[in-house]
């Protein structure tokens, strides 16, 4: 168990819905990451936030949005969604040592878009 | 913008066998390595990493990995598979910036 955890587990959607997922970070982590993993994509970085800011940009889409707040949990929003969407998404928070940083991984929400 | 490399789509490899898991990785500056593991239907697992320090670097389950600075590469070795170990294999490199930059996966599938 990583201490990230997501909800939900599953999510089955139709073509033009939205939809919120959800992540808290462990314990006195500030920094979440969002990734897409997809058939065809394989996994990429989608979004980064720092302490309730964004910090970097991946190759989200503008249907996409994110936001982290006061208790640094995170939720990404998906919209208009399409077929393609259909992927794993994971979000990891981070620990930091003298050394670097090492990112660690929720279980998971899958999507499913019909 | 580093780039990583795995060789290798797929591995088969007999039970008690050794494997050897192919990375490698392009980037103009300092890097950190990560393998990660992903057992059918589950999140990733973090294996091992390299910050900095022993370039042979042991993780959980036996596993180990190289960094090689010189090739870029930072395969993952195991001496002796068991049958748990059949999952999808990613390794990751970090650079400037935070995010990781994943590979396109190695499944490895062991064989009785």
């Amino acid at each position: 168990d990583s201490g990230v955890t997501q909800t939900p587990k599953h999510l089955i959607t139709a073509t033009g819905q939205r939809v919120t997922l959800r992540c808290s970070p462990r314990s006195g982590d500030l920094s979440v990451y969002w990734y897409q993993q997809s058939l065809d994509q394989g996994l990429q970085f989608l979004i980064q936030y720092y302490n309730g800011e964004e910090r970097a940009k991946g190759n989200i889409l503008e249907r996409f949005s994110a936001q982290q707040f006061p208790d640094l949990h995170s939720e990404l929003n998906l919209s208009s969604l399409e077929l393609g969407d259909s992927a794993l998404y994971f979000c990891a928070s981070t620990e930091l040592s003298n050394q670097g940083e090492t990112q660690y991984f929720g279980p998971g929400t899958r999507l499913l878009v019909l | 913008a580093q780039s990583v490399t795995q060789l290798d789509s797929q591995v088969p490899v007999f039970e008690e066998a050794p494997v050897e898991l192919r990375c490698n990785y392009s980037s103009s500056v300092s890097v950190y390595l990560f393998w990660y593991v992903q057992y059918p239907n589950q999140g990733l697992q973090l294996l091992l990493k390299y910050l900095s320090g022993s370039t042979l670097v042991k993780g959980i389950n036996g596993f180990e990995a190289e960094f090689n600075k010189s090739q870029t590469s930072f395969h993952l070795r195991k001496p002796s598979v068991h049958i748990s170990d059949t999952a999808e294999y990613f390794c990751a490199v970090k650079a400037a910036g935070n995010k990781l930059t994943f590979g396109g996966g190695t499944r490895v599938l062991v064989k009785p």
